[in-house]
């Protein structure tokens, strides 16, 4: 049963444009959403996180945009770079008693110079 | 700046032999975990230890068995592989088990069952 869905799979873009990744979920006790980033041969690392009590975060060119009612969020990546190529994995949690965190199956992101 | 040190990077195991993955984390973490990674599904848990001396049973533990050795080091044992346990496995630690603390993870061991 996955849990978190995330789309599309794979993702070309310029760059300079911008990169939308978005997730769905189904069970309203998550309340943490962190994204991660992992490069080839590395592992995930932490991109940014938002809880449900904001509609909207940004760090630097990442945002990540919060709809509580649709049950989904996203990432946005403005001004993407070939340095931003990369796997992202959006995920889920809460604060209950199943505190792991569900993924998503992940999104390869390619950003052509 | 070690972070989370997973060994060995490769691995080719035959059907039905053992072998242990090791990690340690130099983060002075209390919660440790072990994920693993299959192409089109994201990261699943395998076994989490929220502090030492304790362990748990994360979404796939089938297969597997862990050891919370100290505070540093958490072990990851497959007693007899199959091949449906070929994957990419990644250590991860956390200050606590509570939400909201950053996940770090290894850098990941690839394991091949033939």
């Amino acid at each position: 049963q996955q849990q978190v869905k995330q789309s599309p799979q794979s993702l070309i873009v310029q760059k300079g444009g911008i990169s939308i990744i978005n997730c769905a979920y189904e069970n309203t006790a998550f309340d943490y959403f962190p994204w991660y980033q992992q490069f080839p041969g590395k592992g995930p690392a932490l991109l940014i996180a938002i809880r449900p009590d904001v509609s909207e975060k940004k760090e630097g060119r990442f945002t990540i945009s919060f709809n509580k009612s649709a049950k989904q969020f996203s990432l946005h990546i403005m001004d993407s770079q070939p340095g931003d190529s990369a796997t992202y994995f959006c995920a889920a949690s809460n604060t209950g008693s199943a505190r792991q965190l569900t993924f998503g199956s992940g999104t390869q992101l390619t950003v052509l110079p | 700046n070690a972070g989370v040190t997973q060994t060995p990077k490769f691995q080719v195991l035959k059907t039905g032999q053992s072998m242990t993955l090791q990690c340690a984390q130099d983060m002075n973490h209390n919660s440790m975990y072990w994920y693993r990674q299959d192409p089109g599904m994201g990261l699943r848990l395998i076994y989490y230890s929220a502090s030492e001396g304790t362990t748990d049973k994360g979404e796939v533990p089938n297969g597997y068995n862990v050891s919370r050795l100290n505070k540093r080091e958490f072990s990851l044992r497959l007693e007899s592989a199959a091949p449906s346990q070929t994957s990419v496995y990644f250590c991860a630690s956390s200050e606590t088990w509570e939400v909201g603390h950053t996940i770090y993870f290894g850098e990941g061991s690839w394991l091949t069952v033939v």
